[in-house]
């Protein structure tokens, strides 16, 4: 079955620059997802990448893709306090309609 | 934007009784999801619905059922609720009908944080 990894805790300065990683096991994923999660609230859509792609920029976040290693990362560029957050990667494989959730990584940003 | 309400964001109920937590979505999205969220466990698929009156099991279907009895409205149901079933549920939608490729995110409600006394 799919499994999808991440570690549980990031502490990184402001202004610095954040890399989430996230492996997952099933070859066949169609698109991955990254969620951030503040406090007390539901999972946001941040962004999102197509398994033919092997980057994608949005803004101060940077997706990369290995499909050949099965990773993914989500880089912050500028690192604010706002960005603490829990971050999960989500990956949907083939054409079902689960995403398949990682643990989350909890992002501390001290200033 | 799309506006995924979930009816609660506290609730406190008692061993036994029987727990109904309600889901609303605005934008027309066939599918439907119930997840549970608990420290170091990430979030666990509970049931998912990709019709009015259809349900699927997720990973963790002991306990719950769900009710789709229109396309907006989503409901779990903690039949006999237990202290194990205290977490934070979340309630998710995406477009979409089974087969599509095309991309499909799910959108979140803010959640229900229930504890079982």
């Amino acid at each position: 079955g799919e499994d999808v990894e991440q570690s549980l805790f990031l502490s990184v300065r402001e202004g610095d620059s954040s890399v989430i990683n996230c492996t997952y096991t099933d070859s066949s994923s169609t698109y991955l997802y990254w969620y951030k999660q503040e406090p007390g609230a539901g999972l946001q859509l941040l962004t999102y990448i197509f398994s033919n792609m092997d980057m994608k920029q949005d803004q101060r976040l940077t997706v990369l893709l290995n499909k050949k290693d099965k990773h993914l990362s989500l880089r912050i560029a500028d690192t604010q306090t706002g960005d603490s957050a829990i971050y999960f990667c989500a990956e949907r494989y083939a054409a079902g309609n689960k995403l398949t959730f990682g643990g989350g990584t909890r992002v501390l940003v001290k200033p | 934007d799309v506006k995924v309400t979930q009816s609660s964001r506290y609730l406190v109920k008692r061993t036994g009784e029987k727990v109904f937590l309600e889901c609303v979505q605005d934008m027309d999205h066939e599918n439907m999801f119930w997840y549970r969220q608990d420290p170091g466990l990430g979030l666990r698929l509970i049931y998912f619905s990709y019709d009015v009156k259809m349900k699927e099991k997720g990973d963790i279907p002991e306990g719950y059922s769900v009710s789709r009895e229109k396309k907006e409205r989503f409901s779990l149901i903690l039949e006999s609720a237990s202290t194990n079933q205290t977490s934070m549920y979340l309630c998710a939608s995406s477009l979409g009908a089974p087969g599509q490729r095309r991309n499909q995110p799910q959108h979140f409600g803010d959640g229900t944080r229930l504890s079982i006394l």
